[in-house]
């Protein structure tokens, strides 16, 4: 299993560009979940979803976007970039019903090895 | 409001010594426990978890974490230190409420294994 994919390692941006952060999973994971970690202040989630279709809002989801069509796949998207959204974003995701030795409150979370974006 | 605490920005020790990385919790219920590590440029790895039962979990990399309901805490223990443990450790909790999908983190604690 590759586990979760995200792309691109690194990315600069424009003031007002728009970009899409890729991730993908391989473990048929329910859910996923979006974080962004600036230093010093830990992981903040941005945005997170339960299944195909579902997404809800995190801590801090102004000025993003997610979308969740199908199990694999939730792409993160930046509208009008701005310099406050400089950081390091990871894609996570967690517990495969049905599996019977983890639920879905116990199961870890599994983590790409991110993207580091900055905007200029 | 629920909050994970990680009261040590740092810990330094010495290669072979013991360790304790501390995180204490304030969240309702009994919630489940978790240590994450991360190494430089990488994504945050799964060491341990807390669910039920002794309240001493063994994990990878001879990481182990004792659980104290009483003091609501969850400190990370390794009996002894080795260079390549130097790494960012995060404390998250998933509280068990009934509609909640969150995980609650801790600010990290930089561990620093001195040869």
């Amino acid at each position: 299993n590759a586990g979760v994919t995200q792309t691109p390692k690194f990315r600069i941006l424009k003031i007002g560009q728009s970009m899409t952060l890729q991730c993908t999973q391989d473990m048929n994971h329910n859910y996923m979940y979006w974080y962004r970690q600036d230093p010093g202040m830990g992981l903040k989630l941005i945005y997170y979803s339960v299944g195909a279709g579902i997404t809800d809002k995190g801590e801090v989801p102004n000025g993003y976007n997610v979308s969740r069509s199908t199990t694999e796949d939730f792409p993160l998207r930046l509208e009008l970039a701005a310099p406050s959204q400089t950081s390091v974003y990871f894609c996570a995701s967690s517990y495969q019903a049905g599996t019977g030795t983890e639920n879905s409150y116990n199961s870890p979370l599994h983590f790409g090895n991110g993207t580091r974006l900055t905007v200029t | 409001a629920q909050s994970v605490a990680q009261p040590e920005d740092q810990v330094n020790v010495a290669e072979g010594n013991p360790l304790t990385v501390k995180c204490t919790y304030s969240v309702s219920g009994n919630p489940y426990l978790f240590w994450y590590v991360q190494y430089p440029n990488r994504g945050l790895q799964f060491l341990l978890k807390y669910i039920t039962g002794d309240n001493l979990v063994k994990g990878s990399y001879g990481f182990e974490a004792e659980f104290n309901k009483s003091q609501t805490s969850f400190h990370l223990k390794k009996p002894s230190a080795l260079v390549s443990d130097s790494a960012l450790y995060f404390c998250a909790v998933r509280p068990t409420t009934s509609g909640t999908y969150k995980y609650i983190f801790g600010t990290g604690t930089r561990l620093k294994v001195l040869a």
